[in-house]
């Protein structure tokens, strides 16, 4: 059964560093794995998607590098902002299934 | 503005009684989630549809039924046999399996 953990469960930084969250998860099996954002009482918003074909992928201030054999996953932060402050939340899709498997999240504050 | 629209935002259910959330989509997806969320948990899957007339339980799916009669609508009842509904209830869409998932901003049940 696939099992996706998050280190750590909360994080606080002063603005302007650079920070990383990381996710593993239990079976190397997945097609791929999404990081998500979640403002508190909201949904979810996409942050990054990596194919299990991929090391990384990056958008803006974000990167997102996938280790599929150690069943590992970081999103790299680069210059913190308050606005960052959310919970970041990975989940892996199965290879023989449909459905992501989340993680429980990294509660992030940014200082200003 | 394409994306998913879930409502209501709150709802409140009385003991025994059946409530239905709602979820529309107009990107033109296939493939529709329900997942719950409880604090301290990550997300867990209730039901999704690959496409339509189709649907298949998820981990959870006791207590719970959709339908899925059109592409863009994909509506949750909670049955009076679930016996803990109070939660956030997350729908989500993707063009297909294993494409990058889309979510609403969620709504909130509680039992009175």
């Amino acid at each position: 059964k696939q099992e996706v953990t998050q280190i750590p469960a909360a994080l606080s930084v002063p603005e302007g560093e650079n920070l990383v969250l990381n996710c593993s998860f239990t079976d190397s099996a997945i097609y791929n794995l999404q990081w998500f954002r979640q403002d508190p009482g909201k949904g979810l918003t996409s942050l990054l998607l990596i194919q299990s074909s991929q090391r990384e992928q990056t958008s803006g201030r974000l990167n997102a590098s996938l280790d599929k054999s150690s069943g590992r996953s970081t999103l790299y932060i680069a210059a913190s902002q308050p606005g960052d402050s959310a919970t970041y939340l990975c989940a892996v899709r199965r290879n023989y299934g449909q459905n992501f498997v989340f993680g429980p999240g990294t509660r992030l504050s940014v200082l200003p | 503005d394409g994306g998913i629209t879930q409502s209501p935002k709150y709802l409140f259910r009385k003991e025994g009684q059946n409530v239905t959330l709602s979820c529309e989509q107009n990107l033109n997806h296939d493939a529709m989630y329900w997942y719950r969320q409880d604090p301290g948990q990550g997300l867990r899957l209730i039901y999704y549809s690959q496409i339509v007339n189709d649907f298949q339980k998820g981990d959870i799916a006791e207590g719970y039924s959709v339908s899925r009669e059109k592409k863009e609508s994909f509506p949750l009842t909670v049955t009076s046999a679930q016996k803990n509904p109070t939660a956030f209830y997350l729908c989500a869409s993707s063009i297909g399996g294993h494409t990058e998932a889309f979510f609403g901003q969620g709504t909130r049940l509680t039992v009175v």
